[in-house]
C-alpha cells in the first residue's frame, strides 16, 4: 500500500532563515503530489500541487518543492521563512490509478522564531 | 464566498447518542471526503464520494456512515457514539480524483 513518510514531526528555525521540509513516498508507477499547511485551528490550505511537466512547482506564499522520481521525494523548501510560516505542514499522495483518495504523511511542525 | 461550510464547529456528546457532521459545498464539485484527524497520526480518510449518489469506505469507515443524495451535501452520522471517536474532522472535495482537494474549517468533537 502506498505511504507518505515525513521525516521530521518538528522543525524549529529563526526568522528569514532558509528551510526544507522532507517527504518521501513509496514507489508508485505514478503520482500526483500535494503539500498543505495548516494554521491553529483551522483547515488545510493548498500550498502546491505536481500533478505533471516540470518537476520544480511553486506554491503560494513562497514555498516550492522539488518531484524527484528517483528518490521518490517531494521536499518543501523556503529559502527565508517569516514568523508568519509557523504552522502544520502536511504531504499528501494520490497514487495513480487509484479512486483518487489522499494518502497524508502525519505533519511536520515548523515553529519559526524571531 | 465559496467554499465548504461544516456544522457544528464544536460539539460535546455523551456515550451512545447518534450524532450527524453537516458538510455543504457549494463549488459543484463532484467528489467529497472526509477526514479525521488526530494528534500524531495526521488526517485519515473515513469515506469519500466520486459522485452524488455513490460513497465508499476509506481507511477508518468503523462506527461511520455517510450518505451523497445530491452534489452539495455530504453529512457524516456516528450511530453510536464511542470515546475513541473524539477528534477533529474535516471534510474535503475536490474537482474530480486527481484535483486538489478543498477543506472545511473542522468539528471538533468530544465523546464524553
Amino acid at each position: 500500500a502506498q505511504s507518505v513518510t515525513q521525516l521530521d514531526s518538528q522543525v524549529p528555525v529563526f526568522e528569514e532563515a532558509p528551510v526544507e521540509l522532507r517527504c518521501n513516498y513509496s514507489s508508485s508507477v505514478s503520482v500526483y503530489l500535494f503539500w498543505y499547511v495548516q494554521y491553529p485551528n483551522q483547515g488545510l490550505q493548498l500550498l502546491l500541487k505536481y500533478l505533471s511537466g516540470s518537476t520544480l512547482v511553486k506554491g503560494i506564499n513562497g514555498f516550492e518543492a522539488e518531484f524527484n522520481k528517483s528518490q521518490t521525494s517531494f521536499h518543501l523548501r523556503k529559502p527565508s521563512v517569516h514568523i508568519s510560516d509557523t504552522a502544520e505542514y502536511f504531504c499528501a499522495v494520490i497514487p495513480g490509478g487509484s479512486q483518487g483518495n489522499l494518502i497524508f504523511g502525519k505533519g511536520t511542525k515548523l515553529s519559526v522564531k524571531p | 464566498i465559496a467554499g465548504i461550510t461544516q456544522a457544528p464547529t464544536s460539539q460535546i456528546l455523551a456515550a451512545g447518542r447518534r450524532m450527524t457532521l453537516r458538510c455543504t459545498q457549494d463549488m459543484r464539485h463532484n467528489a467529497m471526503y472526509w477526514y479525521r484527524q488526530d494528534l500524531g497520526l495526521g488526517l485519515r480518510l473515513i469515506h469519500y464520494s466520486n459522485t452524488a449518489g455513490t460513497t465508499g469506505k476509506g481507511e477508518v469507515p468503523d462506527g461511520y456512515s455517510v450518505s451523497r443524495a445530491n452534489t452539495d451535501d455530504f453529512p457524516l452520522t456516528l450511530a453510536s457514539a464511542v470515546p475513541s471517536q473524539t477528534s477533529v474532522y474535516f471534510c474535503a472535495s475536490a474537482l474530480g480524483g486527481d484535483q486538489p482537494q478543498h477543506f472545511g474549517d473542522g468539528t471538533r468533537l468530544s465523546i464524553l
